[in-house]
């Protein structure tokens, strides 16, 4: 079964210090994709960044990078020069191929979710 | 800046009633889904569609809930009869899957937030 795990309920930043979000994940499918969602308080969810199994390079979108240690299945979210903005839950979530055929589909299964709080 | 929209963004009804969640998918976008957000069981995926085919509703309790695509600009997603453990907020997100290979990005629309009293 696939799972992904957030360990850190809740983390704290000071502004302007960079920041990593833990996420493990275990599917035994060697082919699949790891997400980064960001929800505010406003409450929609917003895609941030992308790693897909195969891919050689860690992805990185602007401040935002993904720490891939495919041997260890972690796919850490690291926040560079963190800003107020940035407070929000930070959702990981992995992507596996369900189905085969015409009717196989990507799923996305979520973890529970990390409440990141920038102080000024 | 194309987006995932949802009507209504609240919703207050009494249990019993029906109630109608609609979604406009990003133009050429071919993959809707419809999850369900609660603080105790987090995300939940209700239901996948591809090409408007309905390819998985297995999270979907199937005596109160039906999803639909009448077309590819609308989803639509319905309880009858509602309930009070049916208040969550419920998200559409649309993505592009040209085949297994493809990364499948969901975009989120911005949510219904349902009370069922």
């Amino acid at each position: 079964a696939q799972k992904i795990t957030q360990t850190q309920p809740g983390m704290f930043v000071q502004e302007k210090e960079a920041v990593t979000l833990d996420c493990t994940y275990d599917t035994s499918d060697p082919s699949y994709g790891l997400f980064w969602y960001k929800q505010p308080s406003s409450g929609e969810m917003i895609f941030l960044i992308y790693q897909g199994s195969y891919d050689q390079q860690n992805a990185t979108e602007g401040r935002y990078s993904l720490n891939f240690q495919k041997a260890r299945k972690s796919a850490n979210l690291v926040i560079s020069a963190s800003q107020l903005g940035d407070s929000a839950m930070y959702f990981c979530a992995m992507r596996v191929v369900f189905g085969a055929g015409g009717t196989s589909y990507g799923k996305l299964t979520f973890g529970q979710g990390t409440i990141l709080t920038v102080h000024p | 800046d194309a987006r995932v929209t949802q009507t209504p963004r609240h919703k207050v009804t009494e249990m019993g009633q029906e109630v109608t969640m609609r979604c406009q998918p990003i133009l050429g976008h071919n993959t809707v889904f419809w999850y369900r957000q609660t603080m105790m069981q987090g995300l939940e995926l209700l239901a996948y569609f591809r090409n408007r085919a309905p390819l998985d509703d297995s999270g979907m309790p199937k005596d109160r809930f039906s999803a639909e695509m009448p077309d590819a600009t609308l989803a639509t997603l319905k309880i009858q009869p509602s309930e009070p453990r049916d208040s969550a907020v419920y998200f559409c997100a649309s993505g592009f899957n040209r085949d297994t290979t493809s990364t499948d990005t969901q975009y989120f629309g911005p949510g219904t937030r349902l009370t069922v009293l």
